[in-house]
């Protein structure tokens, strides 16, 4: 099994629409996960942190469930500007253990 | 965050060549890493670079292949060595800050080798 492993998609919706992603991860003892946007030819840059309370910034809601080992993120609402890889990131312990998942690649249609 | 300054941004390289990549950043940092992320695949961590001694390697990546210079805190360079094709990827460094373990990307550089 993967140690973070993600639907490639392509998900494609139409604008406006919500669209959500899981990401499940193997390690149990993971303690920070986070959702990073990764344009194409472009550098990953940080969207959000999920924390267990599950936390939200917009349109944006990520959620995490340690129990299922499973962390989620949801849009609400999809602009075309959302079109992007969004790839799940598990952290065990320390910045060299730093897991990143393939992404899911994301196209909202007009 | 950090302004994070790589360059070259993209080049294409002959087989047997070294390319060297640079790495700035706007402040003093002390977690700075170098990865690849390879067409259609997720980031792979090189290494660590570390300021003032040698940089700590991942498995399948060695100092010959990837030597890596940090003199200070805010300055980093990645050389790939003796390329071939299958060095083709996209090189990215990274900062990480404080104990949150976020990090933070270089705009990367997208290498070509024929």
């Amino acid at each position: 099994r993967k140690e973070v492993e993600q639907d490639p998609g392509p998900f494609n919706v139409p604008e406006g629409a919500t669209v959500a992603f899981n990401c499940t991860y193997s390690n149990s003892a993971s303690q920070s996960f986070f959702w990073y946007r990764q344009d194409c030819r472009k550098e990953p840059k940080l969207l959000m942190s999920v924390y267990s309370s599950g936390n939200e910034d917009g349109r944006f809601t990520a959620q995490l469930n340690r129990a299922s080992q499973y962390i989620s993120l949801l849009i609400r609402d999809s602009k075309l500007s959302d079109s992007a890889t969004y790839l799940c990131v598990v952290n065990p312990r320390g910045y060299q253990k730093v897991t990143f998942g393939t992404g899911t690649k994301l196209q909202v249609i007009p | 965050s950090a302004v994070i300054s790589q360059k070259p941004s993209r080049d294409i390289c002959q087989r047997g060549t070294s390319l060297t990549i640079q790495c700035q950043v706007d402040s003093q940092v002390t977690m700075m890493f170098w990865y690849r992320q390879q067409p259609g695949q997720s980031l792979t961590l090189i290494a660590t670079a570390n300021q003032g001694s040698e940089a700590t390697y991942e498995s399948g990546f060695v100092i010959d292949k990837f030597p890596i210079s940090r003199p200070n805190l805010t300055f980093s360079t990645l050389t790939v060595s003796n390329m071939s094709p299958e060095d083709s990827s996209i090189y990215l460094c990274s900062v990480g800050f404080g104990s949150n373990e976020k990090l933070f990307f270089g705009s990367g550089t997208q290498l070509s080798v024929l």
